[in-house]
């Protein structure tokens, strides 16, 4: 079974400067897909950026970025710019690219890094 | 828009009490998941229906049940809450053939045993 692991729990950054959030998993597949999501406090989680396993360019939206290393199994997020309006907690997910059999598409989270922006 | 919604978004039930929390979604994706999220912990899956069919994680217990009517709706029974189940639901769908797209969240039920 895949294994999601997030060994920071929490982290703070200052307003303005950057943070990079790590994450480790454990597989046996060559084909997946990685997730960073977002959960705000008391609200819903929100997809942040995706990476397809088979692609080696790392994927970045806006001020998001990964590092994602596939012989290590690293899949780190970095924020840049950091932004009152990104702490939250963040879940490091891991998605099966293979076809569907029970459970194969299911998201395996991380424990979390709950992120803090200092003003 | 469309999107997930899960009613109620707090309950309070007594222990032992039959409870039902429903979701609802308008994306018409043929996959819906219910998660149990304890305070500070990564979400767990409890079951999914892809189309009709259900899916049941192995260490999920028999206390949670789930209903799917019809696409639109998932309903997620606790026959007998324990205060361990005091938790957040989260109802999640995703699209067949798209697993790249990860999933779509409602805002979660949070539920209290008293």
């Amino acid at each position: 079974a895949q294994t999601v692991t997030q060994s920071q729990p929490e982290m703070s950054v200052q307003e303005a400067e950057t943070v990079t959030l790590s994450c480790t998993y454990d597989t046996s597949e060559s084909d997946y897909y990685l997730f960073w999501y977002k959960q705000p406090p008391s609200r819903q989680m929100i997809l942040v950026i995706r990476q397809e396993a088979y692609k080696q360019q790392n994927a970045t939206e806006n001020r998001f970025s990964v590092n994602f290393q596939k012989a290590a199994k690293s899949f780190s997020l970095k924020i840049s710019d950091s932004q009152l309006g990104d702490a939250a907690m963040y879940f490091c997910a891991y998605r099966s690219a293979k076809n569907r059999i029970q459970g194969a598409q299911k998201l395996v989270f991380g424990q979390g890094t709950r992120l803090t922006i200092n003003p | 828009d469309a999107m997930v919604i899960q009613n109620p978004r707090y309950q309070v039930t007594q222990f032992g009490k039959p409870v039902t929390l429903s979701c609802s979604q308008t994306l018409n994706h043929n996959v819906m998941y219910w998660y149990q999220q304890k305070s500070s912990q990564a979400p767990k899956l409890l079951f999914h229906y892809y189309d009709k069919d259900f899916n049941n994680e192995a260490d999920t217990p028999d206390n949670f049940q789930s209903r799917r009517p019809n696409t639109s709706f998932c309903f997620l029974d606790i026959r007998s809450p324990g205060l361990g189940d005091a938790a957040m639901y989260l109802c999640a769908t995703s699209a067949r053939g798209h697993r790249g797209d990860g999933y779509t969240f409602g805002s979660g039920t949070r539920l209290t045993v008293v």
